[in-house]
């Protein structure tokens, strides 16, 4: 399972209020992925990082920020939740392989509710 | 941007084979990729393909055409437990990743 875990599994939370998401993995991984997944969307790349400290912004960033102070912890801050983010998140990791494979590894998945 | 299509649901009985196909639209192409993730699951890899041709991983089988943009899976012998949603994804601009919108397999007895 590639060692990853996230924090919380579920949460409720109120419009406005600020809501961070832990990903957590354990063998030094140098990529780390954040997607939401909605029905009839599949999973959308939030934000990624490549290192410490080295993020980028995915295809739906708005309203999302992310921090990797050290290797083993991504972490996904909501800064005022909206209804709109509702959603299953899932962190993931990227491992290569032969012949240029690139294999993505996911966490249990986040389930987030914003009322 | 990206984009990826690929059906939406697909029926099929015990035994048969499905195809799911997935076509795309990107910049910065390094290979296509499929999941399969069951309901409540997180997605799980299947394969993987950098190359035009075919991958083949006991029951499935993919294929890519990059001149195409185009990819299928192919999973033969279906069983019960295949029924589940299937996931194209993009890897474009070196480790990006990007999904298609997935197709829901229902395997009927």
């Amino acid at each position: 399972d590639a060692g990853i875990t996230q924090s919380p599994r579920h949460k409720v939370t109120e419009t406005g209020t600020p809501v961070t998401l832990r990903c957590h993995q354990t063998e030094n991984h140098r990529y780390m992925y954040w997607y939401r997944q909605d029905p009839g969307h599949g999973l959308r790349l939030i934000h990624y990082s490549y290192g410490v400290k080295d993020t980028d912004k995915g295809e739906v960033s708005d309203g999302y920020s992310v921090s990797r102070s050290k290797t083993e912890d991504f972490l996904l801050t909501l800064e005022s939740a909206t209804s709109s983010q509702t959603s299953v998140y899932f962190c993931a990791i990227s491992l290569p392989g032969t012949r240029g494979q690139e294999t993505q590894y996911f966490g249990p998945g986040t389930r987030l509710l914003v009322l | 941007g990206q984009s990826l299509e690929q059906p939406s649901e697909v029926t099929a009985v015990e035994g048969a084979i499905v195809q799911i196909n997935c076509t795309y639209q990107t910049s910065g192409f390094y290979g296509l990729s499929w999941y399969q993730q069951h309901d409540g699951g997180a997605p799980t890899f299947l394969s993987y393909n950098a190359l035009d041709g075919l991958e083949e991983t006991g029951r499935f089988s993919s294929f890519l055409s990059r001149s195409d943009s185009y990819g299928y899976l192919l999973l033969q012998e279906l069983q019960m437990k295949d029924s589940a949603s299937y996931f194209c994804a993009v890897r474009a601009n070196f480790n990006k990743f990007y999904f298609g919108s997935g197709t829901k397999l229902n395997v009927k007895p």
